[in-house]
């Protein structure tokens, strides 16, 4: 199993509406999770971090974290063409600190 | 600001050459790290420096090296290069507080043909 999984998309959503974008990660230890997101030939840019079970909202942005079924979410309201960008959830792993991505999530927001 | 610089931007190799990433941040971070992007796959760690005088393997070690010059400098190196190193590479710091807190240079296109 990998340690974190994303749906690797593309997800596809009309402007205005809002994403989900969705993680899983393996370690149950795990207490510190953050998104990044990467627009086409650039570098990852963090925008959220989360490190309770609940909802964090920054903005547009609410990352919604349950530890009990290792599961966290990204969700972007009102979305924008801007927003079209590959997503990527990382995870701080409780072995030895390291930060591990998933595989990403391509979002593309239609105007 | 210019934050992390990596060097170079782009580079094509021949099987079995060897080379040498260069990477410095001067935001006075402690931590240093390498990844590796490669489609559908997400960044992978290769290497990872959580202070000057340390480094540590991450996901992908095989076929690389690593140094940790001083406090701004970790540079990656590939003394063999073969196909399966193609990628996209980027160094990455973080001030060690919270690891999860990454700074990435532009990233480097490696080929090797």
């Amino acid at each position: 199993q990998k340690e974190v999984e994303q749906n690797s998309g593309p997800l596809s959503v009309p402007e205005g509406a809002i994403a989900s974008l969705n993680c899983t990660y393996s370690d149950r230890g795990s207490q510190s999770f953050f998104w990044y997101r990467q627009y086409s030939g650039k570098s990852p840019e963090l925008i959220m971090s989360i490190y309770s079970n609940g909802d964090k909202e920054d903005g547009r942005f609410t990352a919604q974290l349950n530890k009990a079924s290792q599961y966290v979410s990204l969700l972007i309201r009102d979305s924008q063409p801007s927003d079209s960008a590959t997503y990527l959830c990382a995870v701080i792993y409780n072995q030895g600190g390291k930060l591990i991505f998933g595989q990403g999530t391509e979002l593309s927001v239609k105007p | 600001n210019a934050g992390v610089t990596q060097t170079p931007k782009f580079q094509v190799l021949k099987t079995g050459q060897s080379m040498t990433l260069q990477c410095a941040q001067d935001m006075n971070h402690n931590s240093m790290y390498w990844y590796r992007q490669d489609p559908g796959m997400g960044l992978r760690l290769i290497y990872y420096s959580a202070s000057e005088g340390t480094t540590d393997k991450g996901e992908v070690p095989n076929g690389y090296n690593v140094s940790r010059l001083n406090k701004r400098e970790f540079s990656l190196r590939l003394e063999s290069a073969a196909p399966s190193q193609t990628s996209v590479y980027f160094c990455a710091s973080s001030d060690g507080t919270d690891p999860g807190k990454l700074f990435f240079g532009s990233g480097t296109q490696l080929s090797v043909l």
